[in-house]
């Protein structure tokens, strides 16, 4: 069946980094777009950035933007974001989301989502 | 930027209630709008694209409606797994914000 799993989230100090990692499988990863959404604990969700299929554009939050990266291996199935210098603001758990296809058309929404990884930044 | 505004932000219901969540867009985002169900501890659920297609394997009690700026999820007729929180997104343009969420809790 349809699966994503997180990997990679942890404690860590202001300022320092993390790869985090998305493994796909069930579906065809490469025909796909892919997203990073986060939430804050307690809070709502906020979109992240996000990685056409072939990984050629890239699309970020104003908040990261300069911080993140996100980026892809369509031949391993998987999806990375790339945080550093990060912030206690950025503490979160970090989710990756495929596109939402109906047919062959992009309807913008999120139809499969993993179950997430925490990244926690304290000193 | 696109914001999202949601209301109420927070709801108390019964089981049975036909209840009503409205999203609104900051500026025209045609129907590219989804709604998502979220539980305690779990991720989002896909439940409704392009503002008022369910998404399959969804329970037919939830509808949602609207274009341009205005938006509604409805639950017809609330059953006790349907206590949940639950968000809009527009993905007309990124970034792709969420609303800030409605939690619907048992009256």
């Amino acid at each position: 069946q349809v699966q994503l799993v997180e990997s990679g989230g942890g404690l860590v100090k202001p300022g320092e980094s993390l790869r985090l990692s998305c493994a796909a499988s069930g579906f065809s990863f490469s025909y796909y777009s892919m997203n990073w959404i986060r939430q804050a604990p307690g809070k709502g969700l906020e979109w992240v950035a996000h990685i056409t299929a072939s990984g050629y554009d890239r699309y970020y939050a104003d908040s990261v933007k300069g911080r993140f990266t996100i980026s892809r291996d369509n031949a391993k199935n998987s999806l990375f974001l790339q945080v550093n210098t990060l912030r206690a603001d950025d503490t979160a758990v970090y989710y990756c989301a495929r596109d939402h296809l109906e047919g062959d058309v992009v309807t913008g929404a999120l139809d499969c989502w993993g179950q997430g990884t925490l990244v926690a930044v304290s000193s | 930027d696109i914001q999202m505004t949601q209301s109420p932000s927070s709801l108390s219901a019964s089981v049975g209630d036909r209840v009503t969540i409205t999203c609104r867009a900051s500026q025209n985002i045609d129907n590219y709008l989804s709604w998502y169900q979220q539980k305690p501890g779990r991720a989002p659920k896909l439940l409704i694209f392009a503002a008022s297609n369910l998404q399959s394997g969804v329970p037919s009690r939830f509808s949602g409606s609207g274009s341009g700026t205005d938006f509604t999820l409805t639950i017809s007729s609330l059953q006790p797994e349907d206590f949940a929180s639950y968000y809009c997104q527009q993905s007309y343009s990124t970034p792709n914000n969420f609303g800030q969420g409605t939690r619907l809790e048992i009256k």
